[in-house]
């Protein structure tokens, strides 16, 4: 059975620039998330899917991200116009049920910016 | 805000020996994981331990719960190479399912 599996694994690109990570979760797995971390601190929430809908975006930093997830299966997360302080890795993880406990997680894409 | 932290940041340990790291936590909870992530990959689940449980084991591996003092410690028994790593504990909060994590200890094992 294949994991999480998430693209670009790196990508740099200059400040004002536009990227989009993109996350394909475990097949059949309803629930989807989105964590940062940035320059070794805390891996963050940003926001969760159940099937297509957000569930819970509370964790998005601003309205320069994006997120969807088209018909409840992979999901982007865009990032316009990046700024400095979005560098960090991007980590999707997915679940059966919202209320397992265990995630598991992909990767992750790091995204510079420079 | 960050709900799980991790202590020590950073831990060295001969192979063979033991690793204890502890997590404590703000609010209450559901149940307490541990990750572990090696270098460059993702995060992988190692143990779940719920709000009513106190210990729990996994091969080398021992968690312990203590809610009245918001803290967790997880035991790596007989340390080897491969379990050089970074971990971290994440919370489920009781009135907020998603997981919390801290900013990890990161273990290095010494051959």
């Amino acid at each position: 059975e294949a994991g999480v599996t998430q693209f670009p694994s790196h990508s740099v690109i200059e400040k004002g620039q536009t990227v989009t990570l993109r996350c394909d979760p475990i097949s059949g797995h309803d629930n989807l998330y989105w964590y940062r971390r940035v320059m070794g601190k805390e891996i963050k929430f940003l926001l969760h899917f159940v099937k297509e809908s957000k569930q819970d975006e509370s964790g998005m930093p601003n309205n320069r991200f994006l997120a969807e997830r088209t018909g409840g299966t992979y999901s982007t997360l865009k990032v316009q116009p990046a700024e400095l302080e979005d560098s960090g890795v991007y980590f999707c993880a997915s679940s059966q049920t919202t209320y397992t406990g265990e995630l598991f997680f992909g990767e992750g894409s790091r995204l510079t910016v420079l | 805000s960050q709900q799980g932290e991790e202590d020590p940041q950073a831990l060295s340990i001969q192979e063979g020996e033991n690793a204890t790291m502890n997590c404590s936590y703000k609010t209450s909870i559901n149940n307490l994981q541990w990750y572990r992530q090696n270098s460059g990959r993702g995060l992988v689940h190692l143990i779940l331990i719920r709000s009513n449980e106190r210990e729990k084991h996994s091969g080398r591996l021992r968690v312990t719960l203590d809610t009245s003092k918001k803290s967790s410690s997880l035991l790596i028994t007989a340390s080897r190479a491969a379990d050089t790593a970074s971990y971290f504990c994440a919370t489920e909060g009781s009135n907020d399912y998603k997981l919390s994590f801290g900013a990890g200890t990161t273990v290095t094992v010494r051959a």
